[in-house]
């Protein structure tokens, strides 16, 4: 248990309106992650962080915005939700090694967040 | 590019027999090569990891996998399913010379029945 928290974990929008999801996190974690699982589809990124302030695109960044002001909060907004964002999102931490700084691979996930567009 | 791809959307097996999940990954280079599980409604769990060493490797629950270079694929298997195994499996990439990004393929839903 990596101490990941997202809220809320269920959420029903009409369209248009904005929508903002939290990840909280315990331990400190430097890289955190969010990816929404659509079927079909498997998981696809969609910002990263890599610290305070640090924000990254990943492959499905439209429509998303994300904000970090403090290490344990990770936050995605839909700035205007549309239909084609209902979908289930995860936030994740990654463990990197701390002597050469590699990314091991090995995500923690939260367990989720639904949103439904309607 | 580095890619996955999960030859299988859904497995079904009966419970005792042997479970076989396949993945075959397209890299330029070495790859690092992991599988997850998902259970309903949870986040997902890492299930094993290859990372150039041995390559069989075993993971939790009796599961392990083989990756076999010739054949660009890395295939997870058990040889007796249980009906906690029901869970949706993914193959994954990291993309190291992307920052660690990981490229999950498209899932492969396992079911048992008893």
């Amino acid at each position: 248990d990596a101490g990941i928290t997202q809220s809320p974990r269920h959420k029903v929008t009409e369209t248009g309106t904005p929508v903002t999801l939290r990840c909280h996190q315990t331990e400190n974690h430097r890289y955190m992650y969010w990816y929404r699982q659509d079927p079909g589809h498997g998981l696809r990124l969609i910002h990263y962080s890599y610290g305070v302030k640090d924000t990254d695109k990943g492959e499905v960044s439209d429509g998303y915005s994300v904000s970090r002001s403090k290490t344990e909060d990770f936050l995605l907004t839909l700035e205007s939700a549309t239909s084609s964002q209902t979908s289930v999102y995860f936030c994740a931490i990654s463990v990197w090694t701390g002597d050469t700084f590699r990314n091991t691979g090995e995500l923690f996930f939260g367990e989720g967040s639904r949103l439904t567009v309607l | 590019a580095q890619s996955v791809t999960q030859l299988d959307s859904h497995v079904s097996v009966s419970e005792g027999t042997p479970v076989l999940l396949r993945c075959n990954y397209s890299s330029s280079y070495s790859p690092s090569l992991f599988w997850y599980v998902q259970h309903p409604n949870k986040g997902l769990q890492l299930l094993l990891k290859y990372t150039s060493a041995a390559t069989l490797v075993k993971g939790i629950n009796g599961f392990e996998a083989e990756f076999k270079k010739s054949e660009t694929s890395f295939h997870l298997t058990k040889p007796s399913a249980h009906m906690s195994d029901a869970a949706e499996y993914f193959c994954v990439v990291i993309l190291y010379n992307q920052g660690g990004k990981l490229i999950f393929g498209q899932g492969t839903e396992l079911s048992v029945k008893p």
